[in-house]
C-alpha cells in the first residue's frame, strides 16, 4: 500500500525557517515525481512545488520560488520541503503527493501536516 | 498560468440525483485533467486522471468528459458519502493550477 507520511510543521515566527519532510512507503520512490500542495485555512487546494524520480528536475509556484527548495533522497524515501522567510500567507495544511509516474497528477496524497506563521 | 475555473461554486442536492460539476480552463489544457474529492478534515483523493478515467477504486458512478478548456464531473447518483468539495487540475502547463473548488451539499 502506497502511504505517505508528512511531518515538521508547527508554530513559527515570519521570517523564520522550517523544514518539512514526507516519508514514502509501499512503492519504488525514486520512479515517481512528488508534489506538495498546500490549503490554507477554509481555502481552496494551491500546488506548491513537484520534483521528478530523479531529483534534478524541481519547479516552484511563484509565490514560493526563492524562498522554498523542494528536494528528496531516494536512499531514504523520503522528500523535503526546506521553507525560508516565512510568511503569515504560507499558513496552511502541506500536502505532499505521490504524482504519475509520467504526469503531474497527484494520485496519492498524505493527511497533511500543518504551518502556521505568527508573531 | 491556466486559470481553472469551477461553476457553481456550491450546489444543494439530494441523494439519489445526477450532479454534473463544471470546470473550464483559460486556454486548452489538452486532456491533462485531474478531478479530486475531498472531505472535511481529509486530504484530498484523486477521483479521475487524463479528464476521464478513473482512479484506482472509484465508484463507476464517477465520469468525467470533456477536453481542450471544458470539462466536466458527473456523479450519476449521488450517495451520501459524496457529500464533500470537488476541485478539478491541470498539469499540462507549469504551474499545476486548480480550479476554486465546488462544494456540494446534501438539500
Amino acid at each position: 500500500e502506497v502511504q505517505l507520511v508528512e511531518s515538521g510543521g508547527g508554530l513559527v515566527q515570519p521570517g523564520e525557517s522550517l523544514r518539512l519532510s514526507c516519508a514514502a512507503s509501499g512503492f519504488t520512490f525514486s520512479s515517481y515525481p512528488i508534489t506538495w500542495v498546500r490549503q490554507a485555512p477554509g481555502k481552496g487546494l494551491e500546488w506548491v512545488s513537484a520534483i521528478n524520480g530523479g531529483g534534478y528536475n524541481t519547479y516552484y509556484a511563484d509565490s514560493v520560488k526563492g524562498r522554498f527548495t523542494i528536494s528528496r533522497d531516494n536512499s531514504k524515501n523520503t522528500l523535503y520541503l526546506q521553507m525560508n522567510s516565512l510568511r503569515a500567507e504560507d499558513t496552511a495544511v502541506y500536502y505532499c503527493a505521490q504524482t504519475g509516474i509520467s504526469y503531474y497528477y497527484m494520485d496519492v496524497w498524505g493527511k497533511g501536516t500543518a504551518v502556521t506563521v505568527s508573531s | 498560468e491556466i486559470v481553472m475555473t469551477q461553476s457553481p461554486a456550491s450546489l444543494s442536492v439530494s441523494p439519489g440525483e445526477r450532479v454534473t460539476l463544471s470546470c473550464r480552463a483559460s486556454q486548452s489544457v489538452t486532456s491533462k485533467l485531474a478531478w479530486f474529492q475531498q472531505k472535511p478534515g481529509q486530504a484530498p483523493r484523486l477521483l479521475i486522471y487524463g479528464a476521464s478515467t478513473r482512479a484506482t477504486g472509484i465508484p463507476a458512478r464517477f465520469s468525467g468528459s470533456g477536453s481542450g478548456a471544458e470539462f466536466t464531473l458527473t456523479i450519476s447518483s449521488l450517495q451520501s458519502e459524496d457529500f464533500a468539495v470537488y476541485y478539478c487540475q491541470q498539469y499540462n502547463n507549469w504551474p499545476l493550477t486548480f480550479g476554486g473548488g465546488t462544494k456540494v451539499e446534501i438539500k
